[in-house]
């Protein structure tokens, strides 16, 4: 089982330029999240899926959109992306009902 | 909202020494508390966690403690081996979060232990 796996491993774009992170799960997991992790800042939520089709917004959402494709894959996206955007992007699913995380091994974005 | 708070941000033990991360969270009504291991390069991995019914719980050499009336959480790590040296992050659930991975998260310690 591969778990998580979240591609591309690295990034670096230019202000404004747009990206879209994958992630996919193989644990049959109904909820999926994306975190951002910066030095010092620990870990924050920028948006939660419960069940493919429903998405909710987490402490960080500005700046960026998300698409539960099926039960499989979440997608992240930035449109038109800001120096301030610069992080390690970790995307994690759970069971049902569960707070267990499991995380992948992160996208490390750099914007210019 | 709630507000995860972790202490040291660095920590340097010797190998077989103890090691402690303390953590406080601001909402009462938290009720899970997990303790995530982050090595180099890879995503962080649940190692331990506790419910606010409980007061410690112990998992070989790791264990934690809840202080509900304090609103406090610590990791205890004894016997500490080359391969604890990771990051560590503690968590709380703020309210609403229940049953569900949206957590709050401290802000990390560096553990390094030296053989």
């Amino acid at each position: 089982n591969a778990g998580v796996t979240q591609t591309p491993k690295f990034q670096v774009l230019k202000t404004g330029q747009s990206m879209t992170l994958q992630c996919a799960q193989d644990m049959n997991h109904n909820s999926m999240y994306w975190y951002r992790q910066d030095p010092g800042m620990g870990l924050r939520l920028i948006y939660y899926s419960a069940s493919e089709g429903t998405t909710d917004k987490g402490e960080v959402p500005n700046g960026y959109n998300v698409s539960r494709l099926n039960k499989r894959e979440f997608s992240l996206r930035l449109e038109s992306a800001a120096p301030s955007q610069t992080s390690v992007y970790f995307c994690a699913s759970s069971g049902v009902r569960d707070e267990k995380l499991f995380f992948g091994s992160g996208t490390q974005l750099s914007v210019l | 909202g709630e507000n995860v708070e972790q202490h040291p941000s660095t920590l340097s033990v010797q190998e077989g020494d103890s090691a402690v991360i303390k953590c406080t969270y601001s909402d009462s009504a938290s009720n899970y508390f997990p303790w995530y291991k982050q090595e180099l390069g890879k995503g962080p991995q649940l190692i331990i966690d506790i419910r606010s019914n409980v007061g410690e719980k112990k998992d070989q050499r790791i264990a934690v403690t809840l202080n509900k009336t304090a609103k406090h959480f610590s990791l205890h790590i004894t016997e500490t081996q080359p391969e604890d040296s990771a990051v560590y992050f503690c968590a709380a659930n703020p309210k609403g979060s229940s049953n569900t991975g949206k957590l709050i998260f401290g802000q990390g310690t560096t553990l390094q232990v030296k053989p």
